[in-house]
């Protein structure tokens, strides 16, 4: 079955760095856009960055463009977020997603990691 | 970037009950809107995607409609693990946007 394992959560202090992954199986990886989308504690979902199958493509929120960066390895079906210059309001549980087609619905979510930043 | 709004914001429903979420795009998104239920401490779930189509086992009681701006979630008949947060999200471009949710909770 298709799953999604986020890593790489954690506390920490404001300007700080944090690198999440996420981890698939039951599918296969190549084929697939990701997108990584995070929730803020008790707030909605807002889209952070996205990549194609072969990283050919890739987008970004304004709040993150400049801070984040996404990478994926095909050979280890693993995703990527280096995340930089954290903030206070970068505070959230992480999640990505599978898109069942390029720039579509996403139909797979994982099950989040939560990052606080915090001094 | 395509703003999205939902409406109501929260509400109250009994088992049983037919409820109605509305969506609305700034622009036009053609069909590019997917539904997704998210209940608490766990991962949104896709419901509906190209604004009517239901995801693969998912209930019958679902349904959405609508196209261009306007986009409606509907659940014929309340069940009680339908009390959940649900959001819409148009895919037409990027950057990705969701509707800031609607709870539905127990009356």
């Amino acid at each position: 079955q298709v799953q999604l394992v986020e890593s790489g959560g954690g506390s920490v202090k404001p300007g700080g760095s944090l690198r999440l992954s996420c981890a698939a199986s039951g599918f296969t990886f190549s084929d697939y856009s990701i997108s990584w989308i995070r929730q803020s504690p008790g707030k909605g979902l807002e889209w952070l960055s996205y990549i194609t199958s072969s990283a050919t493509t890739i987008h970004y929120a304004d709040s993150v463009k400049g801070r984040f960066t996404i990478s994926r390895d095909n050979a280890k079906n693993s995703l990527h977020l280096q995340m930089n210059s954290l903030r206070a309001d970068d505070t959230a549980v992480y999640y990505c997603a599978r898109h069942y087609s390029s720039s579509s619905r996403l139909d797979y979510w994982g099950q989040g990691t939560l990052v606080t930043v915090s001094s | 970037a395509i703003r999205m709004t939902q409406s109501p914001s929260s509400f109250s429903a009994s088992t049983g009950d037919r409820v109605t979420i509305t969506c609305r795009a700034s622009q036009g998104i053609s069909s590019y809107l997917a539904w997704y239920q998210q209940k608490p401490g766990t991962a949104p779930k896709l419901l509906i995607y190209a604004a009517s189509t239901l995801q693969s086992g998912v209930p019958s009681r679902f349904g959405g409609s609508g196209s261009g701006t306007d986009f409606t979630l509907t659940i014929s008949y309340l069940q009680s693990e339908d009390f959940a947060t649900y959001y819409c999200q148009q895919y037409y471009s990027y950057p990705l946007t969701f509707g800031p949710g609607t709870k539905v909770d127990i009356k």
